[in-house]
């Protein structure tokens, strides 16, 4: 099955810069947010994850920032790779129901 | 181990049946939730069981239904089948409820079931 495809905003990067992905959620009473990438035919696949007390947090190559204030998330992709073109979605927790973000669609060229 | 089965994998139905869905979850993993994904609404949480009852459930007619199984295997069913419910129906599983507030669980999500309604 195909990730959602036709209307996604899409980020192109050459491979072995650093990729920034935004996203803005919708409550802010949610506390709880993950970042998802999704390949063609493939279900999402957790990247990272952050609490809402925190407003930084690395991963291996990977970086989400939180601003509470104006209720945004990022998502940094270091030195990125051919590998990392997918649909990339955070999601957010608010009501214990999964709320996700539209998607974006990273494509990586040589 | 083994990950999130879903089955089958492609499905095409026409407008008035009905059809169901399987999710298999990852051995010992007794929450199961379901999403449908479609390119202009993108993923929306359906429905979530845990130990066979319905913890929570999203903002889709009473047509979208569900269950889960002594064994934590799920089934969804759509009932009178419209043109609108052609998507792509991911499962995902997870160790507890989506409701705690200390989840911290990752889900595990299957690859889906490409619905197409004719």
């Amino acid at each position: 099955g195909e990730s959602v495809g036709l209307h996604l905003p899409t980020l192109s990067v050459q491979e072995g810069d650093n990729s920034i992905i935004n996203c803005a959620y919708s409550n802010s009473a949610s506390d709880y947010f993950i970042w998802y990438k999704q390949e063609s035919g493939k279900g999402p696949q957790f990247i990272i994850d952050i609490r809402s007390n925190m407003d930084k947090r690395q991963g291996q190559r990977v970086t989400v920032l939180l601003n509470k204030t104006v209720k945004h998330l990022s998502l940094q992709i270091a030195a990125t790779q051919p590998g990392d073109s997918a649909v990339y979605f955070c999601a957010e927790i608010s009501l214990d129901k999964l709320i996700f973000g539209t998607g974006t669609r990273l494509q990586v060229f040589p | 181990k083994a990950g999130v089965t879903q089955t089958p994998r492609y499905l095409i139905k026409t407008r008035g049946q009905q059809v169901t869905l399987s999710c298999s979850p990852i051995s010992g993993h007794r929450s199961v939730s379901w999403y449908q994904q479609t390119p202009g609404q993108g993923l929306q949480f359906l429905f979530e069981y845990f130990s066979e009852t319905q913890r929570n459930k999203g903002n889709f007619p009473g047509r979208f239904s569900g269950r889960q199984f002594s064994n934590s295997r799920s089934e969804m069913n759509v009932s009178t089948l419209e043109l609108g419910d052609s998507a792509l129906y991911l499962c995902a599983s997870s160790l507890v409820s989506l409701g705690l507030t200390t989840w911290r669980e990752k889900l595990f999500f299957g690859s889906g079931t490409q619905l197409s309604v004719l």
